[in-house]
């Protein structure tokens, strides 16, 4: 099984609200990564965590927060966000760290901030 | 600097003719590659993947890829094109950060009946 699921696939909040985007993977991968992607542009890297350590920060705004809870989730939480974080926002899990590892990427969750 | 190029922002096939993706790396050391597809609003699938060995890799859903070190290349090909490939393609090199991909610009595959 190569899936990975992520939950909601679309999602729509204000500038006020709180919320949280999921990801799960079941294929025993210890590396998992958080993309956002605006249209026609490929994913930018956010986030890598590694064996439940967050590894990499691509200098990520705090209104975005990282969490994984074990080696099969992550999750997401967002706080005011502003509306130019809409986007396509894609999980992503891979073996290890290493080069040589693809990463399996999820369907996304389609963020609209209003 | 690790760099990926696509040179190509979009391209139109008619439907059963062949296709060529290009596909031009920039990186220090031996490259890992990888080429991944992307439905309007999906995520992305894994097309196919070059490590070493053989220059030529078959991937999912009829298509192959070829590396040329001399080039630093490794463009995508598919003989027969049929209206489900159209999609934006992305080519990808692993790079030395730890989990890092560093993609193309991508290239914007359309169909023509």
């Amino acid at each position: 099984d190569t899936e990975v699921t992520q939950t909601p696939k679309h999602l729509v909040m204000g500038m006020t609200n709180k919320k949280s985007l999921k990801c799960e993977q079941h294929m025993g991968h210890r590396a998992m990564y958080w993309y956002k992607q605006k249209a026609k542009k490929p994913p930018e890297l956010m986030f890598v965590y590694s064996y439940e350590k967050l590894s990499i920060n691509e200098s990520v705004p705090s209104r975005f927060s990282p969490e994984c809870p074990n080696s099969s989730l992550l999750n997401l939480h967002l706080h005011a966000l502003q509306p130019e974080d809409s986007a396509l926002y894609l999980c992503a899990s891979s073996q290890g760290l290493e080069r040589n590892y693809e990463q399996y990427f999820g369907p996304g969750t389609r963020l609209t901030v209003t | 600097a690790q760099s990926v190029t696509q040179p190509d922002i979009h391209i139109t096939v008619s439907e059963g003719a062949s296709l060529e993706l290009r596909c031009n790396y920039s990186y220090g050391a031996t490259p890992y590659l990888f080429w991944y597809v992307q439905s309007p609003g999906q995520g992305l699938q894994l097309l196919l993947k070059y490590f070493s060995g053989d220059t030529l890799v078959q991937g999912i859903k009829g298509f192959e890829a070829e590396f040329k070190r001399s080039q630093s290349s490794f463009n995508l090909r598919k003989p027969s094109v049929h209206w489900s490939d159209a999609a934006e393609y992305f080519c990808a090199v692993g790079g030395n950060q730890g989990g890092k991909l560093i993609f193309g610009q991508g290239t914007e595959l359309s169909v023509k009946p």
